[in-house]
């Protein structure tokens, strides 16, 4: 089945230490982002890119950095410069320039936490 | 301004019973889309429904349909007949423009609690 897989499911991070979570698709979607999601808020955008080789940043990049060598596969790399990392992070794909209707499909998410 | 404003936390509704989720959104782009996603306590998004600006007919998808009014933007979440298995979080997105933004702003949510 198609779909997009986010591992681990759960993430502890040390004081100081930089962390990366995996973002796999099997959709063969061109575009993929990456949301954090803090307790009784909405998702916001960290990182988004619409093809290989290319990324921008989102609403609050800032402590973060991505890659996107492949299509398939968009890591996210939580940084010692952000200082409040411990939030639910969720990875999403999606066709670009197709027809206005089509949703952006979404992984299971990771859990990050500060140990 | 918040561009996506969902102004209910939580709601309790009895089963079987319709419920009514608001969202408001505020945009000058003539061209956007509204989305509608839910999120049961494992953490997923399911995308449940979607309307366009320029949609005559309002959206449904069997018991999901879309309220839009868009002289007032809102575009509130009806569901029909509810089950126990809607309890969740529902969100409210919107993408703005036309094709090639792929970004989307999300509401704050709204808690479903379904009373047996």
């Amino acid at each position: 089945d198609g779909g997009i897989t986010q591992s681990p499911k759960y993430l502890f991070r040390k004081e100081g230490q930089n962390v990366t979570l995996s973002c796999e698709q099997n959709l063969n979607h061109d575009a993929m982002y990456w949301y954090r999601q803090d307790p009784g808020q909405g998702l916001r955008l960290i990182y988004y890119s619409q093809i290989v080789n290319d990324f921008q940043k989102g609403d609050i990049a800032e402590g973060y950095s991505v890659s996107r060598e492949k299509k398939e596969s968009f890591p996210l790399t939580v940084t010692s410069a952000q200082k409040n990392p411990t939030a639910f992070y969720l990875c999403a794909s999606s066709i670009p320039d197709s027809t206005p209707n089509q949703p952006q499909h979404f992984g299971d998410g990771t859990r990050l936490s500060i140990l | 301004a918040q561009k996506i404003t969902q102004t209910q936390p939580g709601m309790f509704v009895q089963e079987k019973e319709a419920v009514t989720l608001d969202c408001t959104y505020d945009t000058s782009d003539p061209s956007y889309g509204l989305f509608w996603y839910k999120q049961p306590s494992s953490g997923e998004m399911i995308f449940l429904i979607y309307q366009g600006s320029y949609d005559q007919q309002n959206a449904t998808e069997g018991r999901y349909s879309l309220n839009f009014q868009k002289a007032r933007k809102s575009a509130n979440l009806v569901i029909s007949a509810s089950q126990l298995g809607d309890s969740a979080m529902y969100f409210c997105a919107m993408r703005e423009g036309s094709f090639g933004n792929e970004k989307l702003t999300f509401g704050t949510g709204t808690r479903l609690t379904i009373i047996p």
